[in-house]
């Protein structure tokens, strides 16, 4: 089956340590994009991906940062920079026509 | 003016009820328009492309006003299923930017009441 897998689905850190959200996609899209999404708020653009090796910071980029070393993944690591790291972050392709595809997204908290 | 705006709501309907959303859009050049719906704590999942001549898919209703820069979703008989934050997506060539071309509103809540 084709799709975006995020793992895990919900993800513990302490304050001041790194963390890594993965992002696996077999659909053969060549776009990958980062959202954090807050409680009662729409989706943020932290970081996209258009071509492998190549990627571009959106509009909430700050304290994150993310590689595309393989068309199929696009890894996110949140860093102790991030003031306020505790979101849904959700994970997306887009095939260059039509709609955006969405991976089931993960729940990171940090206390 | 924002690049895509919707009101927020909530929407809160009885069942049965017709409901209609509006999605305004600042960039006239955009050329694909969506809505997704999004269930509490999941992921967004497409609804329904919006065309230029309006679609029907059921009881949901999208329609695009390229001259006022908007596009609508109405559903009708709404049932408690339909409860839900439903988000409109522009995409378009020019935007530039630090996005791409995909803008997202921020969403419509919806909840369906028995």
């Amino acid at each position: 089956d084709g799709g975006i897998t995020q793992s895990p689905k919900y993800l513990f850190r302490k304050e001041g340590q790194n963390v890594t959200l993965s992002c696996e996609q077999n659909l053969n899209h060549d776009a990958m994009y980062w959202y954090r999404q807050d409680p009662g708020q729409g989706l943020r653009l932290i970081y996209y991906s258009q071509i492998v090796n190549d990627f571009q910071k959106g509009d909430i980029a700050e304290g994150y940062s993310v590689s595309r070393e393989k068309k199929e993944s696009f890894p996110l690591t949140v860093t102790s920079a991030q003031k306020n790291p505790t979101a849904f972050y959700l994970c997306a392709t887009y095939p260059g026509v039509g709609e955006q595809y969405f991976g089931p997204g993960t729940r990171l908290t940090v206390t | 003016r924002k690049e895509v705006e919707q009101d927020p709501g909530p929407f809160n309907v009885p069942e049965g009820a017709t409901v209609a959303f509006n999605c305004t859009y600042s960039n006239s050049a955009s050329q694909s328009f969506f809505w997704y719906r999004q269930d509490c704590r999941k992921e967004p999942k497409l609804l329904m492309s919006v065309y230029s001549s309006g679609n029907e898919d059921g009881r949901f209703t999208a329609q695009l006003n390229r001259a006022s820069q908007y596009i609508s979703l109405l559903i009708r008989d709404s049932k408690l299923s339909d409860s839900a934050t439903y988000l409109c997506v522009v995409i378009g060539r020019s935007y530039g930017g630090s996005q791409g071309n995909l803008i997202f509103g921020k969403g419509t809540k919806l909840s369906v009441k028995p």
